[in-house]
């Protein structure tokens, strides 16, 4: 098993960045990838393998991870943002899938 | 386009058993690796198991919740992909998606819409 630890919620003001953490035992190892769930809808991928960004995903969104820590970047932060965000990573002794619990953006 | 749809949900008791399809189009199915993906109402998502493509065996890995009770499996000559679920609980209750899934990054790239499955006496 993989554990995955995001906070419960995040909050921030439109036109601000936010930024959205996903903890894992050396995570920097692994290719971690971000999924945007707005409420009644299925996920979508808005980034994969760490920095890389689906087409139709807009610049404002770009990620990193290092260490214990990936990260999700939402500059310029719109109301539509609104959503809830999943990180994601595949174990490679197991070849599960492992989730972390999600983040509820609120756009204030 | 790539397009995923999901049905077969429903009402069931605990103990009974449902099979999910999934229609996959607007890809070569056969060389996909695909995936299940569950959410419990208003909970996160959890990985239930894959399958892997016909150039890679179509071997298949579950995740320890479901794994001996949930099969999952694929018929490429129609494009589509299956969940059979027995033995079900009260907390297999979740919305069920089929999405596909990278074997060089891992992601999962395409999501189905889901569909919903009650397990409830």
């Amino acid at each position: 098993s993989y554990v995955l630890t995001q906070p419960p919620s995040v909050s921030v003001a439109p036109g601000k960045t936010a930024r959205i953490t996903c903890g894992g035992n050396n995570i920097g190892s692994k290719g971690v990838h971000w999924y945007q769930q707005k409420s009644g809808q299925a996920p979508t991928l808005v980034m994969f393998h760490n920095t890389d960004r689906p087409s139709g995903i807009p610049e404002r969104f770009s990620g990193s991870n290092s260490g214990n820590m990936a990260t999700l970047t939402i500059t310029r932060v719109e109301a539509g943002d609104e959503a809830d965000f999943y990180c994601q990573v595949r174990d490679s002794s197991s070849d599960y899938v492992f989730f972390g619990g999600g983040t509820k953006l609120t756009v204030l | 386009e790539v397009q995923l749809v999901e049905s077969g949900g429903g009402l069931v008791e605990p103990g009974g058993s449902v099979r999910l399809p999934c229609a996959a189009s607007g890809f070569t199915f056969s060389h996909v690796w695909m995936s299940w993906v569950r959410q419990a109402p208003g909970k996160g998502l959890e990985w239930v198991g894959r399958i892997k493509g016909e150039t890679d065996g179509g071997t298949t890995d579950y995740a320890a919740p479901v794994k001996g009770r949930f099969t999952i499996s694929r018929d490429d000559s129609k494009n589509m992909l299956y969940l059979q679920m027995n033995s079900l609980k009260t907390e297999d209750t979740a919305v069920y998606y089929c999405t596909t899934e990278s074997p060089y990054s891992s992601s999962l790239d395409n999501w189905g819409q889901g569909t919903l499955v009650t397990v409830s006496s």
